[in-house]
This record gives structure tokens, C-alpha cells and sequence, in this order.
């Protein structure tokens, strides 16, 4: 079964880093490019941008570039994005998704809650 | 390129034929997707390339349009059909969303 397996809900305060990830499995990992996608709460979804896994090329939203960071470990099919500094903004759903004439198989997602 | 998508919310009735519009901004050939999201869930992708529908999505769905103008259709709404539907395009970075359509119940 092809499938995209997120990293747990967190909870963290402003100005924390936090690393979340994505794992690939029943896929040739390296074969489709890994989608970021936000949706915050009661709004809809937001492109964030995109990572090929097989070389880690990005793609960013100019909504999230410098605030986010892709990347991807081809060696355990696991896609990351990562904040150095969170923000109450942030606080949000974060979805990966394979990329594949649209979006043909998406994460459970992934609740980042930041609070003081 | 900015996609909009109309009306952002109806009512219907089961068994009614809905019609959803995404106008581009910018031409963007057939590179269209449409997504089904419910509540709590993660969406779904139902038609890419603007009209293929996809594995295992019912036949009451449907994609038409190009360029700038692209529809997604319910012939026949089911109750399991009430959802937030987003139509994105996968043509130029960055990538982007619809705003999103919420089909309720009337």
C-alpha cells in the first residue's frame, strides 16, 4: 500500500525549532516529489512548496520562504520540514502529499500548536 | 497565479447536480487538480489534469475546462458528498490553492 506516515502532533513555545516528517513507504520513494501543504485553523489550504527527494531541489511559497526549511533523507524515505523560530502564526496543520498529476497521496497531517 | 473558485459555499439537496467554477489568472493549460476534504480528514485528490478522474472516485464526478475556466460537477449528490472542495493547479511556482467551495446540505 502506498502511503505517507506523519510525525505526531506537537506542542511548543514561540521561538522553539521543530523538525516534523514524513515517511514514504510501498513507493519508490525518490520517483515523486514531496508536497508541503498548511492549513490553518478553519481556513483552507496553502501551498508551501515542494522537495524532489531523489537530489533535495526546493521549491518555496515566497508565503514561507526563509521561515521554513525542506528536506529529505532518501536513505529512510523521509521527507522533513523544519522552523527554526516558530511563531503563534504558525500554528497550523501541516500536510506532505506525493506529488503526481496533483496530489495523489497525502499524510494524515501533522497539528503544530505554539503557545507561551 | 491566483485561482478562484465560486461560489465559496452552496446548499444542495441529495440528488442535485452541483457545478463548481476555478478561474485561473493566468493560463495554465490543462493542469488542474480538484480535492474533496471533510472534516478532520486529509483531502483527497478526485480529478487531475483537469478532467481525468481518479482510481476509485465515483463516476458522478466530473472535470471539464482549460486555460483559465475549469469546472468540477456532481450529477448526482450523495450524502457522503457534503465537503470542502479546493481545486489547485499544478502548472506554474509557485503552486497554488483555491479558496475552497463548502457543499452543504440544504
Amino acid at each position: 500500500e502506498v502511503q505517507l506516515v506523519q510525525s505526531g502532533a506537537e506542542v511548543k513555545k514561540p521561538g522553539e525549532s521543530l523538525r516534523i516528517s514524513c515517511k514514504g513507504s510501498g513507493y519508490i520513494f525518490t520517483n515523486y516529489w514531496i508536497t508541503w501543504v498548511r492549513q490553518m485553523p478553519g481556513k483552507g489550504l496553502e501551498w508551501m512548496g515542494n522537495i524532489d527527494p531523489s537530489d533535495s531541489y526546493t521549491n518555496y511559497s515566497p508565503s514561507f520562504q526563509g521561515h521554513v526549511t525542506f528536506s529529505a533523507d532518501r536513505s529512510i524515505s523521509t521527507a522533513y520540514l523544519q522552523w527554526s523560530s516558530l511563531k503563534a502564526s504558525d500554528i497550523a496543520i501541516y500536510y506532505c502529499a506525493r506529488r503526481n498529476r496533483g496530489l495523489d497521496v497525502w499524510g494524515q497531517g501533522t497539528t503544530v500548536t505554539v503557545s507561551s | 497565479i491566483q485561482l478562484t473558485q465560486s461560489p465559496s459555499s452552496l446548499s444542495a439537496s441529495v440528488g442535485d447536480r452541483v457545478t463548481i467554477t476555478c478561474r485561473a489568472s493566468k493560463g495554465i493549460s490543462h493542469y488542474l487538480a480538484w480535492y474533496q476534504q471533510k472534516p478532520g480528514k486529509a483531502p483527497k485528490v478526485l480529478i487531475s489534469t483537469a478532467s481525468t478522474l481518479q482510481s476509485g472516485v465515483p463516476s458522478r464526478f466530473s472535470g471539464n475546462g482549460s486555460w483559465t475556466d475549469f469546472t468540477l460537477t456532481i450529477t448526482s449528490l450523495q450524502p457522503e458528498d457534503f465537503a470542502t472542495y479546493y481545486c489547485q493547479q499544478d502548472d506554474t511556482y509557485p503552486l497554488t490553492f483555491g479558496g475552497g467551495t463548502k457543499v452543504e446540505i440544504k
